[in-house]
């Protein structure tokens, strides 16, 4: 079975410091990454996706970067954040959709969530 | 850009009562997820609706996909503590790459 891993849970930085979050997938291949963003009581927002190794895709501009080394390590980095870098930052996975298909989709599977507090 | 719209932001409702979410996207779907978060965790999927028109059912759960692809509801019946969370409502255009959230309602249920 597929587990998504995530770490660390909880994190505490200052504003100035470096970021390194870490997503790891297990029981999978070739899977879509994501990296979004959930403001307190707010919706997700999607930062980054990856359809593979090296390619990253930027959704909003911002003090955040995102590498894929591996096919199931997708890492959440900064190099100085921000008050405003604060929330709940959720990996996801789903399948890989095949080529020429359309309508369908699969689910997306997220991990357990990093809470950053940047003060 | 692509848009989903989410309403409402938030309802309390006494348990046992009804609830309903509904979803409006700015295009055309092709397909629309139904997520749960429920507090302090990470959202679960739920469901996917595909056809024009379908109607799916899981317990008291009822999801819809509007004739022309671009609304979606969740329907709670007789709405129970255990429902509490937020629902969130995701599209994925035609041949897309990535889901585009709604921004989720939060259902908070009395007893």
């Amino acid at each position: 079975s597929q587990t998504i891993h995530q770490w660390p849970a909880t994190l505490v930085q200052p504003v100035g410091s470096p970021l390194s979050l870490e997503c790891t997938v297990e029981g999978t291949s070739n899977p879509n990454l994501y990296w979004y963003r959930q403001a307190a009581g707010r919706g997700l927002q999607l930062l980054f996706y990856s359809v593979g190794i090296g390619q990253i895709s930027s959704e909003v501009p911002q003090n955040l970067s995102a590498s894929r080394p591996q096919d199931r390590q997708f890492i959440l980095s900064s190099k100085k954040l921000l008050l405003s870098d604060s929330g709940f930052y959720l990996c996801a996975w789903s399948l890989r959709r095949s080529s020429g298909t359309s309508g369908t989709d699969n689910e997306q599977f997220f991990g357990p969530g990093t809470r950053l507090t940047v003060l | 850009g692509q848009q989903v719209m989410q309403i409402p932001q938030y309802q309390h409702v006494q348990e046992g009562e009804d609830f309903t979410t509904y979803c409006n996207s700015s295009t055309t779907l092709s397909n629309i997820q139904w997520y749960k978060q429920r507090p302090g965790g990470h959202p679960v999927f739920l469901i996917q609706l595909v056809k024009s028109g379908e109607v799916k059912k899981q317990k008291r759960l009822t999801f819809q996909f509007g004739e022309a692809k671009k609304n979606s509801s969740l329907h709670i019946t007789a709405t129970q503590t255990t429902d509490v969370g937020t629902y969130f409502c995701a599209g994925m255009r035609e041949y897309g790459n990535k889901l585009v959230f709604g921004a989720g309602t939060i259902l908070r249920v009395k007893s």
